[in-house]
């Protein structure tokens, strides 16, 4: 079946310092990938959705200039947490949809910021 | 290694019909087994889930058990509605929560 890919993870990083979440289709196209964020205990929170080759469109609350989205290609999307801090540690998931509308998740990536 | 399969969709059924969405899974150790239910336009929300066997997860009419014994988490509703239409995702995660492991979803239209 359809898989999808995060890299790294699990990262610890300082605060102040970028990170880049990486998010693959192993053996499909995606047009669209959605990026999600879980805090602890809580649901999934949908943070952005992003087309490829044009801009993510970001959900209400969510900052645009600190969360950098690029999806560069049909099997690459990456998330980037700017000038990290310690209240961005939680868990980044990502999905990737294919052209039969099928939504496949990754495993997550565990972000802590110190 | 872990894993989440679950039926495949569309599932279309009449209004105050019984829905169960089989789901079963794969996992060494002891995961937890979580219900995710995705309205139309909108994020994943949290339905339901339960962290040991036997332990019986329940939400807004929707319920389903955790059976070590038959590696399953079985969504069910007595009585569907209009408003139950949204595509419904089984998930595990292993007992450091550090990844996640989510089936393919299924879509559910339930029809007045």
């Amino acid at each position: 079946g359809a898989v999808v890919s995060q890299h790294p993870s699990w990262v610890i990083c300082k605060s102040g310092t970028s990170v880049k979440i990486e998010c693959r289709s192993l053996d499909f196209q995606a047009t669209t990938m959605f990026w999600y964020r879980q805090f602890p205990k809580q649901s999934l929170m949908l943070m952005a959705t992003s087309n490829e080759g044009s801009k993510a469109t970001y959900e209400q609350g969510v900052e645009k200039d600190k969360f950098l989205i690029n999806h560069a290609s049909l099997t690459l999307s990456t998330l980037t947490v700017t000038s990290a801090h310690p209240e961005d540690s939680s868990f980044y998931i990502c999905s990737a949809r294919d052209g039969r509308d099928k939504q496949y998740f990754g495993p997550g990536t565990r972000l802590t910021v110190t | 290694g872990n894993s989440v399969t679950q039926m495949e969709g569309p599932v279309t059924l009449s209004e105050e019909a019984f829905l169960t969405i089989n789901c079963t899974y794969t996992a060494t150790g002891y995961p937890s087994l979580f219900w995710y239910v995705q309205y139309p336009g909108e994020g994943l929300q949290l339905l339901l889930k339960a962290t040991k066997a036997d332990d019986k997860g329940s939400n807004k009419g929707f319920e389903a058990t955790y059976r070590k014994e038959t590696t399953s988490f079985h969504l069910e509703k007595g009585s569907v509605q209009v408003s139950d239409s949204a595509v419904y995702f089984c998930a595990l995660s292993d007992r450091t929560g550090n990844q996640f492991y989510f089936g393919t979803g299924t879509s559910l239209t339930v029809i007045p």
